[in-house]
C-alpha cells in the first residue's frame, strides 16, 4: 500500500528565503506525482504535476523536481513571500488515484 | 478560467440522514473523483467516475455512499444514512482526457454530521 510522507510538517522562514518541501512514497511504480497548496478551510489548488517520465517542472518561482526510483520529490520554493504561506500537499497516482501526504505547514514571515 | 464548483459550502445534518453533496467539474473533463478530508488528517480518496460508471472506489466507499451524474453538467455523492464519523471536508475533482492529467479540485463542502 502507498504511503506519503512530507518533511518538515511545519516550516516558519522570514521572507525572502528559499526554502525545500520534502515528500517520499514507498511504491515507485507511480504515473505521475502532483503538488497542491491548500489555505486555511479552502480547497486544493493544483501547483505542478510531474509525470513519472519527467525530473521537473518549474512554474514562476515554484520548481518541483521527481526521484522515481528513490521515492522522493522536492518542491523548492525561491525568494518566499507571506502570501506562500500556506499547506502544501504532495500527492501520487500509482495504483490508486491520487494518495496524498498530510503536507507541510509553511509561515513566511514579513 | 475554467473552476471545479461545489454546492452547498456547508451541510449540516442530523445523524441516520440522507446528504446529497453536489459538484459542477469543468465543462470539457472526463473524469470525476471524490476525495474527503477529516480534521487534521489527509485527503483520502473515495470514488473515480468515468464514462457514466465508477472506474476505482476505495475501502472507505462503502454501500452507503453512491455517486451519479444525473446530467450534462452535475456530479453527485450522496451519503444514504450519515454517522458522525461521516464530518469531514468532501472535495471533487475532476481530470481532462487522460486520467493522470492534472486534477483540479473544487472549494470543497464541509459536512458536519450532529
Amino acid at each position: 500500500k502507498q504511503e506519503v510522507t512530507q518533511i518538515p510538517a511545519a516550516l516558519s522562514v522570514p521572507e525572502g528565503e528559499n526554502l525545500v518541501l520534502n515528500c517520499s512514497f514507498t511504491d515507485s511504480a507511480i504515473y505521475n506525482l502532483q503538488w497542491f497548496r491548500q489555505d486555511p478551510g479552502k480547497g486544493l489548488t493544483s501547483l505542478l504535476l510531474i509525470q513519472s517520465s519527467q525530473r521537473e517542472q518549474t512554474s514562476g518561482r515554484l520548481n518541483a523536481s521527481l526521484d522515481k526510483s528513490s521515492g522522493r520529490s522536492t518542491l523548492y520554493i525561491a525568494a518566499s513571500q507571506p502570501g506562500d504561506s500556506a499547506t502544501y500537499l504532495c500527492a501520487v497516482w500509482g495504483n490508486t488515484p491520487l494518495v496524498f501526504g498530510k503536507g507541510t505547514r509553511l509561515s513566511v514571515i514579513a | 478560467e475554467p473552476e471545479v464548483t461545489q454546492t452547498p459550502s456547508h451541510q449540516v445534518t442530523q445523524m441516520g440522514q440522507e446528504v446529497i453533496l453536489r459538484c459542477v467539474p469543468i465543462s470539457n473533463h472526463l473524469y470525476f473523483y471524490w476525495y474527503r478530508q477529516i480534521l487534521g488528517q489527509k485527503v483520502e480518496f473515495l470514488v473515480s467516475f468515468y464514462n457514466n460508471e465508477i472506474s476505482e472506489k476505495s475501502e472507505i466507499f462503502d454501500d452507503q455512499f453512491s455517486v451519479e451524474r444525473p446530467d450534462g453538467s452535475n456530479f453527485t455523492l450522496k451519503i444514504r444514512s450519515t454517522k458522525l464519523e461521516d464530518s469531514a471536508m468532501y472535495f471533487c475533482a475532476s481530470s481532462g482526457t487522460t486520467s493522470t492529467d492534472t486534477q483540479y479540485f473544487g472549494p470543497g463542502t464541509r459536512l458536519t454530521v450532529l
